[in-house]
């Protein structure tokens, strides 16, 4: 079956714009998970949906980072404003109901600000 | 705050040697641990868990025993090969109020010689 998808697979924007990167979960995934891999770095934690509403998003780093997943399925994280600092690789993952299950991840979207 | 420490790499070994990356883990409460991998050109996949104290997680010849008294969760396997070639990270889910979004250490990055 299909993975996690995530689009685009690279993105180059200059400082200043605004961006949307998009994760389609594994279907049937009622937990989806935002991270952000800076490089030579681990995976850190952003944001956690279980459903629609957003359970946990103590991890975003300032309010020009916002995400939605406004029927429970498609997730769209959107950087307003964009600093060098966000280059980095946006990574999400989905697993089938949150608590301590197995989390799959996507390929990640390479984000680099000019 | 919660957070995993893991060895530097690169760690280079031959094929048939045996492999230890450490581990250890500061958190609050009782938190689930993680090895996850990244082969190259590939995304994270979890590699093996262990939910509590004294679990040992097993996976493709690898394992990891989750040991409370040392905060550790050092992964092993007794005979590396080439393929194992990747980057391990390890971490840990504490699941506070249903939230699980994973904490993950920097990554060790593991070349397998011929």
């Amino acid at each position: 079956g299909a993975g996690v998808s995530q689009t685009p697979s690279n993105k180059v924007t200059e400082k200043g714009k605004y961006v949307e990167l998009r994760c389609d979960p594994i279907s049937g995934h009622t937990a989806l998970y935002w991270y952000r891999q800076s490089l030579g770095q681990g995976p850190e934690f952003l944001i956690y949906f279980q459903g629609t509403g957003a359970a946990d998003d103590s991890g975003l780093p300032n309010d020009r980072f916002f995400a939605v997943r406004p029927e429970g399925s498609v997730s769209t994280l959107k950087i307003q404003r964009t600093e060098r600092g966000d280059s980095a690789v946006y990574l999400c993952a989905s697993s089938s109901s949150g608590r301590r299950n197995e989390q799959f991840f996507g390929p990640g979207t390479r984000l680099t600000v000019l | 705050g919660d957070s995993v420490t893991q060895m530097e790499g690169p760690v280079t070994l031959s094929e048939e040697a045996f492999l230890t990356i450490n581990c250890t883990y500061t958190a609050t409460g009782y938190p689930s641990l993680f090895w996850y991998v990244q082969y190259p050109g590939e995304g994270l996949q979890l590699l093996l868990k262990a939910t509590k104290a004294d679990d040992k997680g097993s996976n493709k010849g690898f394992e990891a025993t989750y040991r409370k008294e040392t905060t550790s969760f050092h992964l092993e396997k007794g005979s590396v090969q080439v393929s194992d070639s990747a980057v391990y990270f390890c971490a840990l889910s504490v699941g506070r109020g249903g939230a699980d979004g994973l904490t993950f250490g920097k990554g060790t990055h593991l070349i397998i010689q011929p």
